[in-house]
C-alpha cells in the first residue's frame, strides 16, 4: 500500500544554521499532490508547504521543498532555522482517496 | 472564525465509560476524518466519513464508532472507553478525499 516516510523523529538544530526534514514516499496510485503540515505545541496540524509539480520549488514562511518523482522525495529545507519554527513537522501524499501521513518529525531550533 | 471545531477541549472519563467526542465544520466540505494522535506514532485514522449518514473504517477503528448525522457534524463514539485510548483526537475536514485537509483544535482525551 501507499506509505509515507518520515526517517528522523527528532532533529534539533542551533538557530540560524540550515534544516532540512527528510520525505520519501512509496505509491502504488496515482497521487495528486504532497503537503507538508505544521503542528505548534497545543494546536492543530496546518499547511505549511503543498506540490504537486515534478521538480518546481515551493516556498513559504522561508521553507521550501522540491517534489522530485524519481528520487519520490518531498524534503523540507530552511536555510537559516529560528527558534519559532520548533514544532512537529507531518510530511503527507494524497492517495486514491486520502491523505497519507508520515510519522512526523519534531524540530527543535536551539538558541 | 474557526472551520472546524471540536467538543469538549478535554475530557476525563473513566475506564469502561462511555465517550462521545464531537466535531462540527463550517467549510461545507463532504469529507469528514477522525484521528488519534500519541507520540511516536503520528496521526492515525480512526473513522471518515464522505457523506450524511454513512461512515467507513479508517487503520485503527477497533473500539470506536463513529456518527455522521449531517454534513457539517461528526462524532466519533467510545462505548467502552479503555486506558490505551488516552491520546489527542482531531477531527478534520476536506472537500475531496484527496485534498488538503482543515483540523479542528483537537480533544485531549484521558482514560483513568
Amino acid at each position: 500500500g501507499d506509505s509515507v516516510t518520515q526517517t528522523e523523529g527528532l532533529v534539533t538544530v542551533t538557530e540560524g544554521l540550515p534544516v532540512k526534514l527528510n520525505c520519501t514516499y512509496q505509491t502504488t496510485y496515482l497521487t495528486i499532490a504532497f503537503f507538508w503540515y505544521v503542528q505548534y505545541l497545543n494546536e492543530a496540524p496546518q499547511v505549511l508547504l503543498r506540490s504537486s509539480t515534478d521538480n518546481k520549488r515551493t516556498e513559504h514562511q522561508g521553507f521550501h521543498a522540491t517534489l522530485h518523482k524519481s528520487s519520490s522525495s518531498f524534503h523540507l529545507q530552511k536555510s537559516s532555522a529560528q527558534l519559532s519554527d520548533s514544532a512537529l513537522y507531518y510530511c503527507a501524499s494524497s492517495g486514491s482517496w486520502q491523505l497519507i501521513f508520515g510519522s512526523g518529525t519534531q524540530l527543535t531550533v536551539m538558541p | 472564525e474557526a472551520a472546524v471545531t471540536q467538543s469538549p477541549r478535554s475530557k476525563v472519563a473513566v475506564t469502561g465509560g462511555k465517550v462521545t467526542l464531537s466535531c462540527h465544520q463550517t467549510n461545507n466540505h463532504d469529507y469528514m476524518y477522525w484521528y488519534r494522535q500519541d507520540t511516536g506514532h503520528g496521526l492515525r485514522l480512526i473513522h471518515y466519513s464522505y457523506v450524511a449518514d454513512s461512515t467507513e473504517k479508517g487503520d485503527i477503528p477497533d473500539g470506536y464508532k463513529a456518527s455522521r448525522p449531517s454534513q457539517e457534524n461528526f462524532s466519533l463514539i467510545l462505548e467502552l472507553a479503555s486506558l490505551s485510548q488516552t491520546a489527542v483526537y482531531f477531527c478534520a475536514s476536506s472537500d475531496l478525499g484527496y485534498a488538503e485537509q482543515f483540523f479542528g483544535p483537537g480533544t485531549r482525551l484521558t482514560v483513568l
